[in-house]
């Protein structure tokens, strides 16, 4: 079965220092993988997807994650948070592109000035 | 632009009343969407899988006769809570089975 673990649950960073949230999978085939942001009671947003390819792919926002097969793992990353990137991020992974995504608990940032 | 409509946005109901959300395919006629369920401070969970034409299948633990599902069309996915309580209090998302995006989401507030 797949799964997807977001090993921190709450990260707080500095406005204009760098952001990097981890993202492990559980698949046996090579997973469809995304990152989502999640504003307080709003929806999700895209910011990056991966399918094949480049292993480092990069989104919108100023985003970018990295697919490590070997560590399977997908990493978001960002060189330089600014106080609106405070948000919920949610990793997801899909067996087929678009089918049932599985996500993972989510990891909660705060920017402080 | 926007490819998944929902509605409404949010919507507060009283205990053992009915909700319907819809959720439009702007651009995609699709044959398949998803239901997802986020309880606060929780990740999102799949409900069920609307198929069009014929039964949506459901996620085990969700309830099929109180969770009901509509697909009858290529745009038009509609998620009925049945007798709704405090319990179902939820965000409510759907996503069409050919693009990456999710619906805006259905806040829900059962009082």
């Amino acid at each position: 079965a797949q799964s997807v673990t977001q090993p921190d649950i709450h990260i707080t960073v500095s406005e204009g220092a760098s952001l990097e949230l981890r993202c492990n999978y559980s698949y046996g085939a090579t997973p469809y993988l995304f990152w989502y942001v999640q504003s307080p009671g709003q929806g999700l947003q895209l910011l990056l997807k991966y399918f094949s390819g480049d292993t480092l792919v990069q989104g919108i926002k100023g985003f970018e994650a990295e697919f490590k097969r070997s560590q399977s793992s997908f990493n978001l990353r960002k060189p330089s948070v600014h106080w609106s990137d405070a948000a919920e991020y949610f990793c997801a992974v899909t067996g087929d592109s678009w089918g049932k995504f599985q996500f993972g608990a989510g990891t909660q940032v705060v920017v402080t000035p | 632009g926007a490819v998944v409509s929902q509605h409404p946005s949010w919507v507060i109901c009283k205990s053992g009343t009915s909700v319907k959300i819809e959720c439009r395919s702007l651009d995609f006629q699709a044959t398949t969407m998803f239901w997802y369920r986020q309880f606060p401070k929780q990740s999102l969970m799949l409900m069920a899988t609307s198929n069009e034409g014929s039964k949506a299948t459901y996620e085990q633990g969700v309830e099929k006769d109180k969770f009901l599902i509509n697909h009858a069309s290529l745009t038009l996915s509609t998620l009925t809570v049945t007798s709704a309580h405090p319990e179902d209090s939820s965000f409510y998302i759907c996503k069409l089975n050919t693009e990456a995006f999710f619906g805006q989401g259905t806040r829900l507030t059962v009082v």
